[in-house]
Parts: C-alpha cells; structure tokens; sequence
C-alpha cells in the first residue's frame, strides 16, 4: 500500500536562507509524486511534479525537488526562502492500483518565514 | 484564479438546512473531484467524477450527495449535516483517462468554507 510522509508539521526559516521540506514515501510500484502549495484561504496550487523523468525537478517559484529512489524520498527545496512562500506545502504520491490512479495526500508542512 | 470555480466561499447552515456547493471548470477536464479538509488531518478524497459518471465514492455519508449533469459542473448536495462536516470543502478537476494518472496534476478551486451550527 502506497503512503507518504511528511516529516516536519511545521518548519521556520528566516527570509533569505534555504528551504527543505521533506518527504517520503511508500509504493509497491513507480510512482508519480507532486509537490502542492496552499496559501491561507486558497485552494492548492501545483508546485512541481515527477513521473518518471529527470530525478531533480524544477518548479515554479524556484523550488526543485529530487527524486531518491534509494532513498523512497522527493524533498522540496528552495536555496533562498521569501516572504510569499509562507504557506502550507503538501507532499502527494500517485500509483496505478486495480486499474485507478490513486492520489495520497501527506498531513502537510506550514512553512513560516521570517523577516 | 485557477480554472476550477468555486460557490459559496463561505457557508454558514444549521443542521436541518438543504444547501448546495458549486464547481465549474472550463479547462476541458475530463476528471472532477470533491475533497473535505478539515484542520489537523490529511485531505479526505470524498467524490470522483470521470466523464460525468461517478468512479468513486470513499465511504461517504449518505447526507452528502454529489451531482454532475456535464462535463464542466459539479454539485455538492448537503443536508443534514452534523457539526463536525464543518471544513474547508475543495473541488479540483484533472484531464486524466482513468480517473489520476502520472502525468497529471490536478487544479483546484480556491474551496467553500463550510461552518454547520
């Protein structure tokens, strides 16, 4: 069965220094993982994905994550945290299973940055 | 805004009202979906919609009741309800065949805060 972790609740960084959100995962088979933002009161916005392709994935607003099969993890990060990406980031992991794709969502990382 | 279209923002409703819960897209999304957020736990998956036939339900009262007359609409029919339904209730669409797929994100509407008193 398919699950994600995610490691830290919540993560604090100052404006200006690096970001890392973990992640890990669970799969009996290749899955697709996504990395998703929601800022208060939004709904969630895709920030990046894999399936299968390069293993350092660009997303938008400067964030990347990596895809460390050995490993079973896909951490988010960003080399210089604003203000703006104060928000919560959700980890998600997706897996053919009986004929269905099925999306696992982690509990979610709020990313609080400071001035 | 993102695509994916969401009616009311915000719902207050007691106990014994009928309300509805509205979702438009006009991406051409093939794939339309209800998820419940509720604070300290994971997004519930609630509904599935592929090609305006429902795929999947995920054990969901009977006091929910979703709808999809086309391809761009999707309602949540609510009656009932119970205090603890109170949650941020999300809707997204995907263009996946089936339902997820590796390819694929999904879009989300920017949800309806629901609060049953």
């Amino acid at each position: 069965a398919q699950s994600v972790t995610q490691l830290d609740s919540h993560v604090s960084v100052s404006e200006g220094t690096p970001v890392l959100l973990r992640c890990n995962y669970s799969s009996s088979y290749s899955p697709s993982l996504f990395w998703y933002v929601q800022h208060p009161n939004k709904g969630l916005q895709l920030l990046l994905k894999y399936t299968s392709a390069a293993t350092l994935v660009k997303g938008i607003n400067g964030f990347e994550a990596e895809f460390k099969k050995s490993e079973t993890s896909f951490h988010l990060t960003k080399p210089s945290a604003h203000m703006s990406d104060a928000a919560e980031y959700f980890c998600v992991v997706s897996e053919l299973n009986s004929g269905t794709y099925k999306y696992i969502f982690g509990t979610g990382t709020r990313l609080k940055v400071l001035a | 805004e993102t695509g994916v279209t969401q009616t009311p923002r915000h719902l207050v409703m007691g106990m014994t009202n009928k309300k509805s819960l509205k979702c438009e897209q006009h991406l051409g999304h093939n794939a339309m979906y209800w998820y419940k957020q509720s604070a300290k736990k994971p997004l519930e998956l609630m509904f599935v919609y592929s090609l305006e036939e429902r795929v999947e339900n995920n054990s969901v009262p009977s006091r929910f009741s979703p709808e999809c007359p086309n391809s761009s609409h999707l309602f949540l029919h609510l009656h009932t309800l119970q205090p603890e339904d109170s949650a941020l209730y999300l809707c997204a669409s995907s263009q996946d065949a089936p339902p997820g797929g590796p390819n694929y994100g999904y879009t989300f509407g920017s949800g309806t805060r629901l609060t049953v008193v």
